[in-house]
């Protein structure tokens, strides 16, 4: 079974451009999570999808978007970048969520100058 | 309040010893689940095991262990016989079983180990 895959791997952008991040969960697994990893604040949670809704949101400003498709990838995008959203975000998949185990993507490298 | 708490920051040992990675964790649930998760350079996590509330068997997956002691709130690693290969960071992971954590895993700071030949 092929695992989560993470599109592109790498990127780089300016301050105020905005980014689209894309995740395909493995397959069969309907919940999607992400989370954002710097060396100051760790592994943080953004958000949850199933089946194309949100069902959970971390502390993070509304810059900050996701959407979950019928096939369930998913992307997330954030909005008017900032010098401080330079991290590696991660997805991860899991069957239904809720506390079921999640596996995680490669990740996607943001690099904001 | 969930929290992960993941003392040594960083761990250096010399191939074929043995390490023991420290996990505290802290919940007012009495059900939940924890994990332990590997990343190495490359970044992504690799899932190692994951444990429940109920259950505080030890367990024993080749070289890893795991020592779950609901009594100290711990959730501590340890690898025997130490390769290169296992340099990586490590983290712990909580997730409580309640309405409102769905999908949210708890991470810790994370180990960096680095294992010497």
């Amino acid at each position: 079974k092929a695992g989560v895959t993470q599109t592109p791997r790498y990127l780089i952008k300016t301050r105020g451009q905005q980014v689209t991040l894309s995740c395909s969960p493995i397959s069969g697994h309907r919940s999607v999570s992400w989370y954002q990893q710097t060396p100051g604040q760790g592994l943080q949670f953004l958000f949850e999808y199933f089946s194309e809704t949100q069902r959970n949101k971390g502390n993070f400003p509304g810059r900050f978007s996701g959407r979950q498709f019928s096939n369930s990838r998913s992307e997330m995008n954030v909005s008017t970048l900032e010098l401080g959203d330079s991290a590696l975000y991660l997805c991860a998949s899991s069957l239904s969520g809720f506390t079921d185990t999640q596996y995680f993507g490669p990740g996607t490298r943001l690099t904001v100058l | 309040a969930q929290k992960v708490t993941q003392a040594q920051t960083e761990i250096s040992v010399v191939e074929k010893e043995d390490v023991t990675l420290d996990c505290v964790y802290e919940t007012r649930d009495t059900t939940y689940y924890l994990f332990w998760y590997k990343q190495p350079p490359s970044g992504e996590l690799v899932f190692l095991i994951r444990r429940n509330s109920f259950d505080e068997q030890n367990e024993i997956s080749g070289r890893y262990s795991w020592n779950f002691q609901k009594s100290t709130s711990s959730f501590n690693f340890t690898i025997t016989a130490s390769q290169v290969v296992d340099s990586a960071v490590y983290f712990c992971a909580l997730i409580p079983n309640y309405g409102g954590s769905q999908g949210n895993l708890i991470f810790g700071k994370g180990t960096k180990l680095s294992v010497k030949p």
